[in-house]
């Protein structure tokens, strides 16, 4: 069975500071997709960062950036230069190749940035 | 900038009655889910359909029934809604590739009295 956990309830940090969300994952898979979702205060629910298991490389969207470590089934979000509209819910969500369309998610970190 | 419609916004329901959630999504994508968002659970996913006509089982099915009965449409339908129930349904639609993002609705808040 796949699994997406977050560990990090929730995150304070001070504007204009860097931060890391923790995600780890578990699947059977040999190919998967992992993504970063973003849940502003009003609800909104929006994609923000995708990392291919098969790509080596971080995967990088403006100020958002992943640290990929497939030996520790690992994929966090680091945001750099924090602002205040960064303050929101980020999950961690994961699909696997092997025939179902499920997108699994975590449950979510709740970030907030003080000015 | 793809778009997912979702309506009601907000519903309140009576134990034992029939609720319909509708999501229309005006981008020609084939993939489109419902999910529940319960606080300590993330998104949960109810149904999925690949396409019109199809619908499958998600994570938690039981209670739920769902509808697809256009490219553009999907529906959730509760027949006898209990208050176990009450939460935030999101609609989702995605293009039909397995690196799909997905574009979600805005969210319902359905409770259940």
């Amino acid at each position: 069975a796949q699994k997406v956990t977050q560990t990090q309830t929730s995150i304070s940090v001070m504007e204009k500071t860097t931060v890391t969300m923790d995600c780890v994952y578990e699947t059977q898979d040999s190919s998967y997709f992992l993504f970063w979702y973003k849940q502003t205060a009003s609800g909104e629910i929006v994609f923000l960062i995708r990392q291919d298991s098969y790509k080596k490389e971080n995967a990088t969207v403006g100020h958002y950036s992943l640290n990929f470590q497939k030996p520790k089934s690992s994929i966090g979000l680091i945001i750099t230069a924090t602002q205040i509209e960064d303050s929101a819910v980020y999950f961690c969500a994961m699909r696997g190749s092997s025939g179902s369309w499920q997108l699994i998610f975590g449950s979510g970190t709740q970030l907030t940035v003080m000015p | 900038e793809a778009a997912v419609t979702q309506s009601p916004r907000n519903k309140v329901a009576v134990t034992g009655g029939k609720v319909t959630l509708s999501c229309n999504q005006t981008n020609n994508h084939n993939n489109m889910y419902w999910y529940r968002q319960d606080t300590g659970h993330g998104l949960r996913l109810i149904h999925y359909s690949y396409g019109a006509g199809s619908t499958e089982k998600g994570d938690i099915p039981d209670g739920y029934k769902a509808s697809r009965p256009s490219q553009e449409n999907f529906s959730l339908i509760l027949e006898l809604a209990t208050p176990s129930q009450t939460s935030v349904y999101f609609c989702a639609s995605g293009p039909g590739v397995s690196n799909e993002r997905l574009f979600f609705g805005h969210g319902t808040k359905l409770s259940v009295l």
